[in-house]
Parts: structure tokens; sequence; C-alpha cells
């Protein structure tokens, strides 16, 4: 059974920054494009960040290039996300999910508050 | 960008009876490898998304054959023949064809 457990959310300051971990079991890590979405509270999906099978290739939604970056460590079967210079407007729960939205996480909640 | 219109925002449906929601991309989906990547989400009140359809017309394992995906060009459909309770909850569309991956405002379902 796929597994995706996101965790390191919490609450952060304007302009702070917070690492998001997923820790992914239950099928072959390695071998798939992952990703990371959000959900802001009340709002829609939007997708933020792919990464490819071997972290050679990334893509970002401009709202976050810059700031956000994807990472993962193959050995450990685990997905990253380093988020950087925090806006209000990048409260949400963050979900990790397989590249092309297969399976998801229960998702993780950023709040950025002073 | 490729803006995923999805129509009509808010669906009430009576139990037994069909629903239809539509998805219109601003632009072709079709990848060069042939393949039109859009896919169709149900997130249920209070739960993660789960990816029913895929590649317009392929169902996800598990999932009830009363959801049907179709269309083709920037113009796609999920139907549900029959809508059930647990059908309760809010539809996206999304595209995997170009970067970046982009979603539909989102359908929300009630019975």
């Amino acid at each position: 059974e796929v597994q995706l457990v996101e965790s390191g959310g919490g609450l952060v300051q304007p302009g702070g920054s917070l690492r998001l971990s997923c820790a992914a079991s239950g099928f072959m890590f390695s071998g798939h494009w992952m990703s990371w979405a959000r959900q802001a509270p009340g709002k829609g999906l939007e997708w933020v960040a792919n990464i490819k099978e071997d972290g050679s290739e990334k893509y970002y939604v401009d709202s976050v290039k810059g700031r956000f970056t994807i990472s993962r460590d193959n050995t450990k079967n685990s997905l990253y996300l380093q988020i950087n210079s925090l806006r209000a407007e990048d409260t949400a729960v963050y979900y990790c999910a397989t590249g092309a939205g297969q399976d998801w996480g229960q998702g993780t909640l950023v709040i950025v508050s002073s | 960008d490729v803006v995923m219109s999805q129509s009509p925002l808010s669906l009430l449906v009576t139990l037994g009876q069909p629903a239809s929601i539509s998805c219109r991309p601003s632009q072709s989906l079709i990848y060069s490898d042939g393949y039109t990547y859009l896919s169709w989400f149900q997130q249920r009140p209070g739960q993660s998304p789960r990816r029913l359809i895929y590649k317009v017309s392929n169902r996800d394992s598990g999932v009830p054959d009363r959801f049907s995906g179709s269309g083709s060009g920037t113009d796609f459909t999920l139907k549900i023949s029959r809508v059930e309770a647990e059908d309760v909850g809010v539809y996206y569309c999304m595209q995997g064809t170009h970067w970046p991956r982009t979603f539909g405002q989102g359908t929300k379902l009630e019975i």
C-alpha cells in the first residue's frame, strides 16, 4: 500500500522559513516523479512543484519561484520542500503526491502569521 | 499558464440521477507523445484529493464505473451516471501536459 506522510508544518512569521518532509513507502520511490501541491483554507488546489525521479529536473509555479526549493533523497525515500521568505498567502495545507497525482498524503498545515 | 475553466462551479443533484462537469483548457493538452494528460480528482469533505481519471478516460484502480471521463481538444467532461451519497465533495480537473501544472477552480457537488 502506498503511503505518503507529510510533516514539518506549523506557525511561522512572515519572512520565515520551514522545511516540509514527505516520507514515502509502499512503492519504488526512486522510479517516480514527485509533486507538492497546496490548498489555502476554503480554496481550491494549486500545484506547487515537481521533481524528476533522479532530481535532475524541477519545476515550480511562478508564485513560489526563488522562494521554494523541492528536493528528494532516494536513499531515504523522502521528498522535501524548503520554503523561504514566507508570505501570508502561503498559508495552506501542503500535500505531497506522486508526480501524476495518483497518490496523495494527508497534508501538513502551514500558517504564516505574526 | 494553461487556464482550466470548469463549469458549473456548483452542482445540486438528486440521488440516483446523473451529473456532468465540464472542463475547458485554454490550449491543447496533447503532449508530444500523443497522449492528452487531463485528470479528474475528487476531494471529499475533510479529505485529501483522490484521482479518479487519468489521460482523459482511464479510471484509477478502485474507482466505481459510474465515473467516466471523455473529451478531446479543449473540451472535457466528467460524468457520474448515478450519483450516490458518497460522491459529495469537490471535483477538479488538472492538466499534466504543460508546466506549470494547473487545476480547474473546482465544482462542488451536493445532494
